[in-house]
């Protein structure tokens, strides 16, 4: 059964950074990429980037260009995201999906139980 | 601002068919497949549609999608107090070279 388990809540002051896991169990970890979208309070899903854990290559949306690292440690089937110069417009639910890894593919079809991570001074 | 559009709310009776719309352009909906998620407060979205009309093992049949050139549809007949939620179409976009999410449509059973 597939499971796609995250760390837990975090708590940030603007400028610091997050890093937040996402632990795979279930299914062969290297055939699909792991994905990373956000949701913030009141607004809708938003794609963050993409990792692929046979190569650790990764994409990124422009917008999280810079202040977003995915990588993944291929000995505990867990990829992690760290987002740094966190504004309060940053707040939000952080979720892992994955997808089969092919180019193109936008079908999520496990996710994560999501993250919270909170900005605030 | 969402790439792919769609009504920020509907509303259903019990039993009634209802449409979600997504409109796009021809660098997105018009030239990829188009996934629909159904997603609950403080759960994880869940996958309802994927490649324009099909329904994962799971999803009932009261869930159906379609794609016409740059727009994509998600009817739910048979509504059902537990449908209440908010909905998301999603496909993948060339210019952009990831996925786009429209902005979500909150759908209430009245």
């Amino acid at each position: 059964q597939v499971h796609l388990v995250q760390s837990g809540a975090e708590v940030k002051k603007p400028g610091a950074s997050v890093k937040v896991s996402c632990k795979a169990s279930g299914y062969t970890f290297n055939i699909f990429y792991m994905h990373w979208v956000r949701q913030a309070p009141g607004q809708g899903l938003e794609w963050m980037g993409k990792i692929n854990p046979r190569g650790g290559t990764t994409s990124y949306a422009q917008k999280f260009q810079g202040r977003v690292t995915m990588t993944r440690d291929t000995s505990t089937s867990t990829v992690y995201m760290e987002l740094s110069s966190l504004r309060s417009e940053d707040t939000a639910v952080y979720y892992c999906a994955r997808t089969i890894a092919v180019s193109g593919n936008v079908e999520f079809d496990y996710w994560g139980q999501g993250t919270l991570v909170s900005v605030s001074s | 601002q969402s790439v792919l559009t769609q009504a920020p709310s509907t509303s259903g009776t019990p039993g009634q068919r209802v449409t979600i719309s997504c409109s796009g352009s021809s660098s997105n909906i018009g030239d990829n497949y188009v996934y629909w998620y159904q997603h609950l407060p403080g759960t994880a979205p869940k996958l309802l549609i994927y490649r324009n009309n099909q329904r994962p093992s799971g999803v009932p049949d009261r869930f159906s999608g379609s794609r016409s050139g740059t727009s994509a549809s998600l009817a739910i007949s048979g509504l059902r107090s537990e449908d209440e939620a908010d909905y998301y179409c999603a496909t993948w976009d060339d210019s952009l070279r990831g996925p786009v999410f429209g902005g979500g449509t909150k759908l209430t059973v009245l």
